[in-house]
C-alpha cells in the first residue's frame, strides 16, 4: 500500500459529459500514473506525471487529459465521455523501485 | 514500441502442483521485471521483481530471468486454490511501466 486513493470508486456517466477521476496520496512520491484495463489489452498507460505541473502522454491519451496543481492529488478528466472510455481505471505511484496501485475507479458510460 | 507478451491461459494446474508463467519481452535495453498478482474486481498487487540474470526465490515463487532470450517467469510451486488469479508481468523503461496483457491461472482443488 502506498497510501493511494481514488474516488470515485464507480460512476455511471452519459455520453458526451465530462468526467474527473480523483487520485489522491499521502506519501509524497513523485511519480504518478493513470492507467486502463480493459478485457484483452491489460493495463495500458493514460497519462503520468513526474512533479506537480509536469504531465506527459501515455499510449492512449486520446480524450483523456490530466493535472497535478499538488503532488498529493493527479486528476484525469474525460473531456466528453464515450462509451468506449467505459473501463476500469486505476491510478499509481511509482515507490522503492515498484508501482503501487490504488483500488480503481469503474467507470460505465451509457 | 515497447511490447510486453504473455501466454492470457487460462492455465490450469492441480493443488499442489508446480505453475509455470511465461513472458517475454521487446526492449533489450529492460532492466527490471516486475511479476503482480490480480484478483477479480481487485488492483494488482507486487509479488516480487528482478533485475539480475537467474533466479530470485521468495516463498513459494521464483522468478527467473533470461536476458539474452528477453524471458522472465514465475513458478509458483505447491499451488494453492489461493493462487487463482490473473497474473501480469510488467517492465520498467525508464520510469514507466509496460505490462502484460496478463495470465489467468486457476488452480483447482
Amino acid at each position: 500500500d502506498a497510501g493511494i486513493t481514488q474516488s470515485p470508486r464507480h460512476k455511471v456517466t452519459e455520453t458526451g459529459t465530462p468526467v474527473t477521476l480523483r487520485c489522491h496520496q499521502t506519501e509524497n512520491h513523485r511519480y504518478m500514473y493513470w492507467y486502463r484495463q480493459d478485457p484483452g489489452h491489460g493495463l495500458r498507460l493514460i497519462h503520468y506525471s513526474y512533479g506537480v505541473k509536469d504531465t506527459d502522454k501515455g499510449e492512449v491519451s486520446d480524450g483523456y487529459s490530466v493535472s497535478r496543481s499538488k503532488t498529493e492529488d493527479f486528476l484525469l478528466t474525460l473531456e466528453s465521455a464515450t462509451s468506449s472510455q467505459t473501463s476500469v481505471y486505476f491510478c499509481a505511484a511509482y515507490s522503492g523501485n515498484t508501482i503501487y496501485f490504488g483500488e480503481g475507479s469503474w467507470l460505465t458510460v451509457v | 514500441q515497447k511490447e510486453v507478451e504473455q501466454n492470457s491461459g487460462p492455465l490450469s494446474v492441480p493443488e499442489g502442483a508446480i505453475a509455470s508463467l511465461n513472458c517475454t519481452y521487446s526492449d533489450r535495453g529492460s532492466q527490471s521485471f516486475f511479476w503482480y498478482r490480480q484478483y477479480s474486481g481487485k488492483s494488482p498487487e507486487l509479488i516480487m521483481f528482478i533485475y539480475s540474470n537467474g533466479d530470485k526465490e521468495d516463498g513459494r515463487f521464483t522468478a527467473q530471468l533470461n536476458k539474452a532470450s528477453q524471458y522472465v517467469s514465475l513458478l509458483i510451486r505447491d499451488s494453492q486454490p489461493s493462487d487463482s488469479a490473473t497474473y501480469l508481468c510488467a517492465v520498467l523503461y525508464g520510469q514507466n511501466f509496460v505490462f502484460g496483457p496478463g495470465t489467468r491461472l486457476s488452480v483447482l482443488p
